[in-house]
């Protein structure tokens, strides 16, 4: 059965660092992985999505990467900002379903 | 273009009561899903339709849920009658096919009270 855990699971850190948010899984037969941000209240919105044939991508300040044959993969934000607040959830998926983990809830100090 | 829509937004409801929650999915999208989440657990997937028939409905918790999609177009999610331990936010994805990626709506807040 597949497992996502997300570690650390909240996160206080002062505008401009560099940060980094972890995420295993304990089956390595995956599709995809994706990662979301949610905003209090809000839905979930799509980040990156890293195919299982791909090591990396990149938006803007965001990078994601995936160790498939580890199970892990690491969101990096650059240069954080106070509006990079929220909570950040990666999923994977093996089928149509979704598996989620608990998330990290981050806060970027003004 | 729209993306997927919930109504209604937030849900206060007493036990025993009945509530309906609505998804509009994306306009093309065969497949719709269903998830919800519980107070501090993680995001969990309750079932899959395409077009209007279930694929999927091995997350439903129990048979005070039923979910329906006449039509094809969107899908209703009724809870009757409701628990205290059914509060949370129930999330409605839909995607072109089942391989594409799912948008996710603002999810339904539902307190059961």
């Amino acid at each position: 059965k597949q497992e996502v855990t997300q570690i650390p699971a909240a996160l206080s850190v002062p505008e401009g660092e560099n940060l980094v948010l972890n995420c295993s899984f304990t089956d390595s037969a995956i599709y995809n992985l994706q990662w979301f941000r949610q905003d209090p209240g809000k839905g979930l919105t799509s980040l990156l999505l890293i195919q299982s044939s791909q090591r990396e991508q990149t938006s803007g300040r965001l990078n994601a990467s995936l160790d498939k044959s580890s199970g892990r993969s690491t969101l990096y934000i650059a240069a954080s900002q106070p509006g990079d607040s929220a909570t950040y959830l990666c999923a994977v998926t093996a089928t149509y379903k979704y598996i989620f983990g608990t998330g990290t809830r981050l806060k970027v100090l003004a | 273009e729209a993306g997927v829509t919930q109504f209604p937004s937030h849900s206060v409801i007493e036990k025993g009561q009945t509530v309906t929650l609505r998804c509009d999915p994306i306009s093309g999208h065969d497949n719709l899903y269903w998830y919800r989440r519980v107070m501090g657990k993680e995001i969990k997937f309750l079932l899959h339709f395409v077009k209007e028939s279930k694929q999927d409905e091995s997350g439903m918790p129990n048979n005070r849920f039923l979910a329906e999609r006449t039509g094809g177009t969107y899908s209703t999610l009724k809870v009757q009658p409701a628990e205290l331990e059914d509060s949370g936010v129930y999330f409605c994805a839909s995607s072109l096919t089942g391989a594409d990626t799912q948008y996710f709506g603002p999810g339904t807040r539902l307190t059961v009270l």
